[in-house]
């Protein structure tokens, strides 16, 4: 069964700690990694993944693949409160299934 | 920018009743998606749609559920007969052909009672 699964559930930090969410997934043939973003209602898109080590960038934001460990991480520095939020993490099975992790639930206090 | 589109955005309904989800997806994308998220929970994939026809379901999708695209421009999902755990949030998502990324629609937040 395709699966994903993410680490850890939830986090507090104070603004400007540096944090890593971990993203592991094993499923049949896979194509991409994709990160968003979830605050109040939609998830937003952060970053897609096809090749390995390759780090992806963006401001403060940045994630990196290991497809031969099967994982993900997203860093992301000089945390905001505006940070705060739900990251989802979701691997694409074939050319159609998206499969989502449960989410790391973000918590950055001023 | 171009955004998908979801009406009504809270809808109740009775249990037993059929409900109809609407989506407007990007014009120029291909594979359309519908996910549910229950409170609390994670976003389940439900069912691709690409090339008029359903690419795609998951275990969840069963007979009560149903997709059209009836007019090239709105992608709708059917709940025949809705039960209690049918309440959730219901994301609508296209993306272009390549890459691969999603675009969400806003939800529509299903309340069975």
């Amino acid at each position: 069964e395709d699966k994903v699964v993410q680490s850890p559930l939830s986090l507090v930090v104070h603004e400007g700690d540096t944090v890593t969410l971990n993203c592991s997934y094993e499923v049949t043939n896979f194509r991409s990694l994709l990160w968003y973003k979830q605050e109040k209602k939609a998830p937003t898109f952060l970053f897609m993944l096809t090749s390995s080590g390759i780090e992806k960038k963006s401001g403060r934001l940045s994630s990196i693949l290991d497809k031969k460990e099967l994982f993900s991480i997203l860093n992301i520095t000089a945390t905001q409160t505006g940070d705060s939020a739900v990251y989802l993490c979701s691997v694409t099975s074939g050319t159609y299934k998206y499969i989502f992790g449960t989410g790391t639930r973000l918590k950055v206090l001023a | 920018e171009p955004e998908v589109t979801q009406t009504p955005s809270h809808q109740v309904t009775q249990m037993g009743q059929e409900v109809i989800l609407r989506c407007v997806p990007i014009s120029n994308h291909l594979y359309f998606y519908w996910y549910r998220q229950i409170l609390g929970q994670k976003v389940e994939f439900l069912v691709s749609f690409y090339n008029n026809e359903i690419s795609e379901k998951s275990e969840i999708f069963d007979d009560q559920f149903s997709v059209e695209r009836p007019d090239g421009s709105n992608f709708t999902l059917k709940i025949r007969s809705t039960k209690l755990e049918d309440s959730a949030m219901y994301f609508c998502a296209s993306r272009p052909g390549h890459p691969y990324e999603q675009y969400f629609g806003p939800g529509t937040r299903l309340t069975v009672t």
